[in-house]
């Protein structure tokens, strides 16, 4: 299994422009989430979703959107890119079982927003 | 805001030492997760306490919770040096009945571990 995976790696954005960027999970994990980290900081959530089909907002979702059309798949988009975007986003996915729950992180995006 | 307070901010030991990590929380809580963070890298899941359970061990991390103090301990023993990295406190603060979090966790701001060879 590749676990979860992100892309791109490394991305740089102007004032204004959008984009997406991409997590998937072969993993078959009914929940996904989307988070940034900035320096010095913890992780904040931006968006989560419980399956296909069903998403939610976090802490910090103004300025992103998400849609989640496969259990697999977990895009965030970024509508209007600003500075105070630019950060370290994270993907990840986990599971319920038996009382029992882990989640897996992707290796992250950094983003840096002129 | 961030749901967690960690402390230490930042520790610096020697190999074979012990490591302890405390993070304090604010909401009623079904779970706390520990959760460590390598240089540039993804977070890796160390281990998970329920809110009925006071203590637990994983290899040579030991976790305590004390749900009437809304803290949690992270003890590492005999630390080496690729134990170097960020460790997170995480809280599932909104779990259902069925105690998953759906993925949404709220962490604290990490303490950075040095351990020195």
């Amino acid at each position: 299994n590749a676990g979860v995976t992100q892309t791109p790696k490394f991305q740089v954005l102007k004032t204004g422009q959008s984009m997406t960027l991409q997590c998937a999970q072969d993993m078959n994990h009914e929940y996904m989430s989307w988070y940034r980290q900035d320096p010095g900081m913890g992780l904040r959530l931006i968006h989560y979703s419980v399956g296909a089909g069903i998403t939610d907002q976090g802490e910090v979702p103004n300025g992103y959107n998400v849609s989640r059309s496969t259990t697999e798949d977990f895009p965030l988009r970024l509508l209007s890119a600003a500075p105070s975007q630019t950060s370290v986003y994270f993907c990840a996915s986990s599971y319920s079982q038996g009382g029992k729950e882990t989640q897996y992180f992707g290796p992250g995006t950094r983003l840096l927003v002129l | 805001s961030q749901q967690g307070e960690e402390d230490p901010q930042a520790l610096s030991i020697q190999e074979g030492e012990n490591a302890t990590m405390n993070c304090s929380y604010k909401t009623s809580i079904n779970n706390l997760q520990w959760y460590r963070q390598n240089s540039g890298r993804g977070l890796v899941h160390l281990i998970l306490i329920r809110s009925n359970e006071r203590e637990k061990h994983s290899g040579r991390l030991r976790v305590t919770l004390d749900t009437s103090k809304k803290s949690s301990s992270l003890l590492i023993t005999a630390s080496r040096a690729a134990d170097t990295a960020s460790y997170f406190c995480a809280t599932a603060p909104n779990a259902n009945a069925g105690g998953t979090s759906y993925g949404k966790l709220t962490f604290g701001q990490g303490t950075i571990l040095t351990v020195h060879p």
